[in-house]
């Protein structure tokens, strides 16, 4: 992606186990970041979004942490399930000049693989 | 609630033809994108609107690509002519507003996607 960089492009988990995806976006003035989860041939949908006024985020399983200083952020699954398998998508906003409005630009995806 | 509409879902030309893309985004969504997404990467950018007029196409060929939303609701990309390259699946998103650094619903909702094959 435009200057959001998400890695590892590939993760492979234990059912159970924990899975971890981090971002890093490079506008300081960026204070939205949602993640996309995406089926194979679906259409991405929103699992969780945090904005820079708090540090994490929660919900059931999964959470997502913001590290405003070092600009980056994570998305946290825990006890993973054979349904998160699904390619992961980080977004954050950024504008192509200082005048321009903010646009959201996604990283490159990170595809996760539970296994039974 | 419906979801964003597109159509149709799957194409395959030529290249050097022309196609072109529907989408009906949410009622009452005043801004609307369409993203390029090739096989194994994320989303990219190519038009956003906010209602009527574009907010953002830095990211759109402007040699073969177009798009338009003449009354601020449906939308249409066009790709004329083709190449191989442009083979990918073509997003539609809409939100509710789009000022993503002031407004609180700014969840930006897909569409089911065109997949576009050139051959």
């Amino acid at each position: 992606g435009e200057n959001v960089e998400q890695h590892p492009s590939t993760l492979s988990v234990q059912e159970g186990d924990s899975a971890v995806i981090k971002c890093t976006y490079s506008d300081s003035a960026s204070n939205y970041f949602p993640w996309y989860k995406q089926e194979l041939g679906k259409r991405p949908q929103l699992i969780i979004d945090i904005r820079s006024n708090v540090g994490e985020k929660k919900d059931q399983r999964i959470a997502v942490t913001l590290n405003k200083t070092a600009k980056h952020f994570s998305l946290h699954i825990t006890e993973t399930q054979p349904e998160d398998s699904a390619v992961y998508f980080c977004a954050a906003p950024r504008r192509s000049r200082p005048d321009s409005s903010y646009k959201l630009i996604f990283g490159s995806g990170t595809r996760l693989l539970v296994r039974p | 609630e419906a979801g964003v509409a597109q159509s149709p879902r799957y194409k395959i030309i030529e290249k050097r033809q022309s196609v072109a893309f529907w989408c009906n985004p949410i009622s009452g969504h005043a801004t609307l994108y369409w993203y390029q997404q090739i096989l194994g990467q994320g989303p990219k950018l190519l038009i956003q609107f906010q209602n009527n007029g574009v907010v953002d196409d830095s990211q759109l060929p402007k040699d073969r690509f177009s798009a338009e939303r003449l009354k601020g609701v449906d939308s249409t990309l066009k790709i004329q002519p083709a190449k191989l390259e442009d083979s990918a699946v073509y997003l539609c998103a809409s939100s509710l507003v789009g000022d993503l650094l002031r407004d609180v619903n700014t969840e930006a909702f897909f569409g089911q996607g065109t997949r576009l094959t050139v051959v």
